[in-house]
């Protein structure tokens, strides 16, 4: 069970950037998915997650609006787009696998992929 | 949206002592929480979820216990391994919220 986060890189302000997440070793589309991020120096952050079926999608207020998660149960994926970046969005991202329900607990969780946000 | 209040911050302890966090909900969550563990540089690892279900393969030294607002991680016997930041999280509904860490030392 494994799921491999990739798409993070440096970036300007007020650009856009796409995250993906390809998973494995289990019935994707049993489990709700999740994007939480960890800022440098700071505490963990949930971003944002859907339920297997895309019907119930939340965002952290500080991403609403600027970042949309989306799933291809086809493709196993999950995807972040952020738009309108900001430097506070300066972050290691993880996707993390869900339960059931669409709020859950997180695991397993990636390795992470680092997104910078910079002039 | 719900707010964890994680106490203390940091902690500093021996290879073996009895280490206690715990984890405020400003609002009642029932059991909908979860511990993690997580090393620099590392994925958070999954402790406890239901507020007191132990992760397989998690060490039977680690547990949690708590109801409502007011939850508790426990880890008898602290070991080399375990010195690392741990997190609560809220599952109880959108938006999810974590607490603010700690910081397990060695003293």
């Amino acid at each position: 069970v494994q799921v491999v986060e990739s798409g993070g890189e440096l970036v300007k302000p007020g650009r856009s950037l796409r995250l993906s997440c390809v998973a494995s070793g289990f019935t994707f589309d049993d489990h709700a998915m999740h994007w939480v991020r960890l800022p440098p120096g700071k505490g963990l952050e949930w971003v944002s997650g859907l339920s297997w079926n895309s019907r119930a999608i939340g965002y952290a207020d500080s991403v609403k609006g600027r970042f949309t998660i989306s799933r291809d149960n086809a493709q196993n994926s999950v995807y972040l787009q952020m738009n309108s970046l900001r430097l506070e969005d300066t972050a290691v991202y993880y996707c993390a696998r869900g339960g059931r329900a669409a709020a859950s607990w997180f695991d397993p969780w990636g390795q992470g992929t680092l997104v910078t946000v910079s002039s | 949206a719900i707010r964890l209040t994680q106490s203390p911050s940091s902690l500093s302890a021996f290879v073996g002592d009895r280490v206690t966090i715990t984890c405020r909900a400003s609002h009642n969550i029932n059991r909908a929480l979860a511990w993690y563990q997580q090393h620099p540089g590392k994925a958070p690892k999954l402790l406890i979820y239901d507020a007191s279900r132990l992760q397989s393969g998690v060490p039977s030294r680690f547990s949690g216990s708590g109801s409502g607002t007011d939850f508790t991680l426990t880890i008898i016997s602290l070991q080399p391994e375990d010195f690392a930041s741990y997190f609560c999280q809220n599952f109880d509904s959108f938006p999810l919220t974590f607490g603010g860490g700690t910081k397990v030392e060695i003293k």
